[in-house]
């Protein structure tokens, strides 16, 4: 069975940082590409990032780009997410995500994870 | 960047009905790389349709998907007590994604 269980979030003052971390199982994680999903409270969906299987390519929402970090690694079957210089605007719930196909970026997300919630406040 | 509208933003119906949900983009979408996703409260989204109209692993077969370019369709043919959620329409390339903002479907 696919799991992703995400965890890290927490309450941080603008301008902070934080580490998300997200634990994969059940699947060969080194063949996917990996995602970064967020939704604010009450809002919609924004993807956020993506790495891909071996870690040789990620990509960032422009909202994120500069500020956020995405990595991975295979030896520990784990995703992270770096987030410097935090906004406001940044208060989400963020999820990660498994790609649907094996070794491609180019396709929608089949397992999310149930999330970790990052607040942003003075 | 490819922006989704969906609509209706909200749609009333009674279970047995039948839900059409449209979802729009600023421009072509490359290969039909279009997917939809049910939300229920306080849950992950779920994959429902990609590739326009290839139904997800599991998903039941009263739920399909339609269109290409800029316009796709998300069909709900009898609409089941579960199926009252918020569904979310995305493109998918290789480098960006995109998801509408969602349409809700509840119990008229």
């Amino acid at each position: 069975e696919v799991q992703l269980v995400e965890s890290g979030g927490v309450v941080v003052q603008p301008g902070g940082s934080l580490r998300l971390s997200c634990a994969a199982s059940g699947f060969t994680f080194d063949d996917y590409t990996m995602h970064w999903v967020r939704q604010a409270p009450g809002k919609g969906l924004e993807w956020v990032s993506l790495i891909s299987w071996d870690g040789g390519s990620t990509y960032y929402a422009d909202s994120v780009k500069g500020r956020f970090t995405i990595s991975r690694d295979n030896s520990k079957n784990s995703l992270y997410l770096q987030m410097n210089s935090l906004r406001t605007e940044d208060t989400a719930l963020y999820y990660c995500a498994k790609a649907h196909r094996i070794e491609s970026s180019g396709c929608p997300f089949d397992y999310w994870g149930q999330g970790t919630l990052v607040t942003v406040s003075s | 960047e490819i922006v989704l509208t969906q609509s209706p933003g909200t749609l009333s119906l009674s279970p047995g009905e039948r839900a059409t949900l449209s979802c729009r983009a600023s421009q072509s979408v490359s290969s039909s790389y279009l997917a939809w996703y049910q939300q229920k409260p306080g849950q992950a989204p779920r994959l429902l349709i990609y590739g326009a109209s290839s139904r997800a692993t599991g998903i039941p077969d009263r739920f399909s998907g339609s269109g290409s370019g800029t316009d796709f369709t998300l069909t709900i043919s009898r609409l089941e007590p579960e199926d009252f959620a918020v569904y979310y329409c995305q493109q998918y390339g290789s480098s960006q994604f995109t998801f509408g903002p969602g349409t809700k479907v509840d119990i008229k």
